[in-house]
Parts: C-alpha cells; structure tokens; sequence
C-alpha cells in the first residue's frame, strides 16, 4: 500500500533554533517528491520538489534531503521565524500518475 | 506571482442539494486538480483533469462528483446529492505541466448540515 509517514507529529521550537522534518514513504515506483507549507485554513504552497535522482534541494532556509535506497527524505529549516509556524507536508508522486500522496504532516510552532 | 482563486470561500448547504465550486487556475496552466481536506486529516487527492477530461481518479471520487471547464478559465467541481461527510475543505490547483509545481488555491470550506 502506498503510504507517506511523518514524524514528529507536532514540534515546538525556539525562534532562531533549527529543527529537521522527516519523512517515510512506501509508494513505487517513485517520481518525485515534494515539501509543501500549509498555514492554517490555506491552501498548501510548495517549497521543494526533488527527483529520485537528487539527493538535497535548497530554498532559502529549507534544505530538503533524498535517500531513494532507504525511502527517507528530510526537511530541515534554518533559523527559524515566528512566521514558520505552519504544517509541513511531506508529497510523493508516483511515477506515470497524475496525482498526489500526502503525508499527515508536522505542526511546527516557533515561539518567541 | 500568479495565484489560483476559489469561490465561495465557505458554502453551507442540506444535506441532500447539489453544490458546485469554482476554480480559476493559473491561465497558461493545462493541468488541474481537486483536492478535500476533513479537518484535522491530510489533503486526499479527488481528481486530475488534462485536455478536457479526466485524466485520474481516486475511489473517493465516486458519480456523486464531477469536474468540467465551461469556458476555458473556469473548472468547477459538483456534487449532486450533498452527505454529511462531505463536510472538508476543497482545494484546486494547476500547474503548468505534468511534473511541475502545482499552486493551490485558497480554499472552499464545504459544511453540509
């Protein structure tokens, strides 16, 4: 079955601290997988897209991590705002489809 | 940046009535999707739509659902016969091809009562 897993749940962090995401997935054959920000009662926004064949991808303070082998990805923010308090999706899309598997997310809070 | 909007921003309707929600992808954009959100769950994907039709499906996208593009710049997404567990947020995107970013809307929160 095809399955996208995140840990933790829910993280609480310092503002200006870092903090890494993970993600676990079963779907194959794989294409891609993505990182998307959802403020509350919005819509998600994307924040890294990465091929089977690349292993990180940077977007400002989000640098995204691919372990095909192993089936892991991670995301780890820099520095974080208070502005980064959000959920964090972890996305895998599975080769020749046209759709989405989403993860259940992180709820990232950055406190003063 | 371009954005994808959404109408209405919250429907309540019976239980039982037809609703439609209005998409307006991004304009160069060929692909677009449907997505819900049940509070407190993950976004689960309904449907994709490339040249005109149908190009995937998931199960949750059973003949109370349907999806068209009237005029080029609208894709709207109708549910004929409203259950309670309809209740979710439902996001469109687009992106402009098959692998790309996809940009989701803000949203139409659905509540059937």
């Amino acid at each position: 079955k095809n399955q996208v897993e995140q840990s933790p749940q829910s993280l609480i962090i310092l503002e200006g601290k870092n903090c890494t995401l993970q993600c676990n997935y079963t779907v194959s054959p794989f294409s891609n997988l993505r990182w998307y920000k959802q403020d509350t009662g919005r819509g998600p926004v994307s924040l890294t897209i990465m091929t089977f064949s690349e292993n990180t991808k940077s977007n400002g303070r989000y640098t995204a991590t691919l372990d095909a082998d192993t089936k892991q990805s991670s995301l780890h923010i820099t520095a974080s705002q208070l502005s980064d308090s959000a959920s964090y999706i972890c996305v895998v899309i599975l080769t020749g489809a046209n759709n989405l598997f989403f993860g259940t997310g992180t709820r990232l809070t950055v406190i003063p | 940046e371009p954005e994808v909007t959404q109408t209405p921003s919250h429907q309540v309707t019976q239980m039982g009535q037809e609703v439609i929600l209005r998409c307006v992808p991004i304009s160069n954009h060929l692909y677009f999707y449907w997505y819900r959100q049940i509070l407190g769950q993950k976004v689960e994907f309904l449907v994709s739509f490339y040249n005109n039709e149908i190009s995937e499906k998931s199960e949750i996208f059973d003949d109370q659902f349907s999806v068209e593009r009237p005029d080029g710049s609208n894709f709207t997404l109708k549910i004929r016969s409203t259950k309670l567990e309809d209740s979710a947020m439902y996001f469109c995107a687009s992106s402009g091809d098959r692998y790309s970013r996809e940009f989701f809307g803000p949203g139409t929160r659905l509540t059937v009562l």
